[in-house]
């Protein structure tokens, strides 16, 4: 199935930096949603967006829908030890019955 | 406290067994979803339900089979059809009103 670049694959970080990753699709989508999975859990949702150029903030977690409804990206600032996991983005599309298309994830590992 | 709730956490299947696992939620949501995750990779669609007794396969429903008689209950059996079944299991639920999709905290299936 159709699946969204999800990138970077994995990131080696201090303590403290801040952290990017974005999704790109060649497809629109209505929706999108960012999720972070600790290891042996489900995934947690952290943001939503609903709009294009819609900026959303969730504590030190800010998530942007692109312009162009193609892609979006999560920004983590000052990060800290319980940052670690894996971060997921998915997109939504209103014509596809509402189906998630999933990215394949970006591992956070935060450097001792 | 409303949520989902898969069981059991750990699972071992012998070759050519059948084994089951279970989820339920008590949000009230219409549609159920199953996913699969290998180590290192992103979710793949198993099936997904949108109403009671009804069901659509995903992406990679072969060797799968799931059933969907109560809303809250969405039981896997992994048949012995799977002839890879060791993987992560999520099941997700999505309220009718709304493009988030909620997971309960996994089962872990192991062939011995």
């Amino acid at each position: 199935g159709q699946q969204l670049n999800q990138s970077p694959q994995s990131m080696f970080i201090q303590e403290g930096e801040d952290v990017s990753m974005n999704c790109t699709s060649s497809s629109i989508f209505n929706t999108w949603l960012w999720y972070k999975q600790d290891p042996g859990e489900g995934p947690v949702l952290l943001i939503a967006l609903y709009k294009a150029g819609e900026l959303t903030s969730n504590g030190r977690l800010t998530a942007q829908f692109g312009i162009t409804r193609k892609d979006s990206f999560l920004n983590i600032s000052a990060s800290i030890p319980s940052d670690v996991g894996i971060y997921f983005c998915a997109g939504v599309r209103h014509d596809s019955n509402y189906q998630l298309i999933w990215g394949a994830g970006t591992k956070l590992i935060i450097k001792p | 406290d409303g949520g989902i709730t898969q069981s059991p956490k750990y699972l071992f299947r012998k070759e050519g067994q059948n084994v089951t696992l279970s989820c339920e939620q008590n949000l009230n949501h219409d549609a159920m979803y199953w996913y699969r995750q290998d180590p290192g990779q992103g979710l793949r669609l198993i099936y997904y339900s949108q109403i009671v007794n009804d069901f659509q396969k995903g992406d990679i429903a072969e060797g799968y089979s799931v059933s969907r008689e109560k809303k809250e209950s969405f039981p896997l059996t992994v048949t012995s059809a799977q002839k890879n079944p060791t993987a992560f299991y999520l099941c997700a639920s999505l309220s009718g009103n709304s493009e988030k999709l909620f997971f309960g905290s996994g089962t872990q299936l192991s062939v011995l």
